[in-house]
């Protein structure tokens, strides 16, 4: 069955980064381009970019071009999102979200921003 | 950009009624790439409908997806009380992927 398995909560202070990752199994990993979306508390979700496991192209949508880098280690079938320059309106959960379409999700990473 | 506009906010209807969501996209979305999502608190989204009007492996027949033109539909047949929560649309035909704010359906 397909899993997506994200790393856990974060803390950071304003002005660092955070890396999080996505360990997806249960189908093959260059089937499917996987994508992050991140919702802030009691909004709504906004999609961040996806990225191509096989080639490692990316995407990224305007708002966060520059500061984020989306990246894979297909050695061990993980995926990351790594967002720069941390504000604290980046306080939110980050998911992984594999396909356009988003089929599976893992269940979220919380970021905190908080000096 | 494509926006999403989804109406109501918020839906007060009784288990066992018909749920109607709208989502109104502000330009055509390719080959109807309109997805919608299911979240619970502190829950992750779950997929319902792909491509406008394709269930999602699992779930229930009571949902069902349908457009017009730019103009794409949720339906839940008859509410479950699992089936409240909040609802989302996304288009995925362009970049950027857009969501909508989403509807909350509640208890009423």
């Amino acid at each position: 069955q397909v899993q997506l398995v994200q790393s856990g909560a974060e803390v950071k202070q304003p002005g660092a980064s955070v890396k999080v990752s996505c360990k997806a199994s249960g189908y093959t990993f260059t089937d499917s381009y996987m994508h992050w979306v991140r919702q802030a508390p009691g909004q709504g979700l906004k999609w961040m970019g996806w990225i191509n496991p096989s080639s490692g192209d990316t995407n990224y949508a305007q708002e966060f071009q520059g500061r984020v880098t989306m990246t894979r280690d297909m050695s061990i079938t993980t995926f990351y999102m790594e967002l720069s320059s941390l504000r604290s309106d980046d306080t939110a959960v980050y998911y992984c979200a594999r396909a356009k379409q988003s089929d599976f999700w893992g269940r979220g990473t919380l970021l905190t921003v908080s000096s | 950009e494509i926006v999403l506009t989804q109406s109501p906010g918020t839906l007060s209807l009784s288990p066992g009624e018909r749920a109607t969501l709208s989502c109104r996209a502000s330009q055509s979305v390719s080959s109807n790439y309109l997805a919608w999502y299911q979240q619970k608190p502190g829950q992750a989204p779950r997929l319902l409908i792909s491509g406008a009007s394709s269930r999602a492996t699992g779930i229930p027949d009571r949902f069902s997806g349908s457009v017009s033109g730019t103009d794409f539909t949720l339906t839940i047949s008859r509410l479950e009380p699992e089936d409240f929560a909040v609802y989302y649309c996304k288009q995925y035909g362009s970049s950027p992927y857009t969501f909508g704010q989403g509807t909350k359906v509640e208890i009423k």
